[in-house]
């Protein structure tokens, strides 16, 4: 039972690097969200996506893309990597309709120099 | 704006009780999520609070107050593997949501 897996883990990129991040779900689950975490903050929602074929801009969208044509994936861009975007990524996701406890995915460690 | 308030740092005794506060402001409201989050690990769900009251499960208990905006979260027994951020999510009325940056617990023998 995978749940929800992210690659890569780990990723150093120089400014100006371009990047994906990849999420799978084996869950079926309809709803899933890219969050950044940084020090002394909470989860910040970058994009989030309710269904196959769907995205919406969340809390800190600017400088990151989405993809989400299947329903099991959700790929996060960085076009043009900056040392701003230097935090840890999390991926989760969550069956639709009402609230539901949301399933993370163990992170992407991303570092720009 | 919508915000959410939690205490950075708590230090308690292993064996003791810990009760860490939660006040939040959002839009809506559709529940309160407590996750237990090990350092360099994933978030993982603790409790889910939508009604009044207390809800207890094993050593963990979480309450919540909709007319005071304010949630606990209650720990007993500690062991030193409770040594973790606690964070504090209450769901907006679009079902987003909104996180606390996350209470550190730090538990000593």
């Amino acid at each position: 039972n995978a749940g929800v897996t992210q690659t890569p883990k780990f990723r150093v990129l120089k400014t100006g690097q371009s990047m994906t991040l990849l999420c799978a779900q084996d869950m079926n689950h309809e709803y899933m969200y890219w969050y950044r975490q940084d020090p002394g903050m909470g989860l910040r929602l970058i994009h989030y996506s309710v269904g196959e074929g769907t995205t919406a801009k969340g809390e800190v969208p600017d400088g990151y893309n989405v993809s989400r044509l299947k329903k099991q994936n959700f790929l996060l861009g960085l076009e043009s990597a900056a040392p701003s975007q230097t935090s840890v990524y999390f991926c989760a996701s969550r069956s639709g309709g009402d609230a539901g406890e949301l399933f993370f995915g163990e992170g992407s460690r991303l570092t720009v120099l | 704006g919508q915000n959410i308030d939690q205490p950075t740092e708590m230090t308690a005794t292993e064996g003791a009780i810990v009760q860490i506060n939660c006040t939040y402001q959002t839009s809506g409201f559709n529940g309160l999520f407590w996750y237990q989050q090990h350092a360099g690990e994933a978030p993982t769900f603790l409790s889910y609070n939508v009604l009044d009251g207390l809800e207890e499960k094993g050593r963990f208990s979480s309450f919540l107050s909709r007319s005071k905006g304010y949630s606990y979260l209650l720990l007993k027994e500690l062991q030193m593997k409770d040594s973790a951020s606690y964070l504090c999510a209450s769901m907006d009325s679009n079902y987003q949501l909104i996180w606390g940056a996350g209470t550190k617990l730090i538990i000593k023998p």
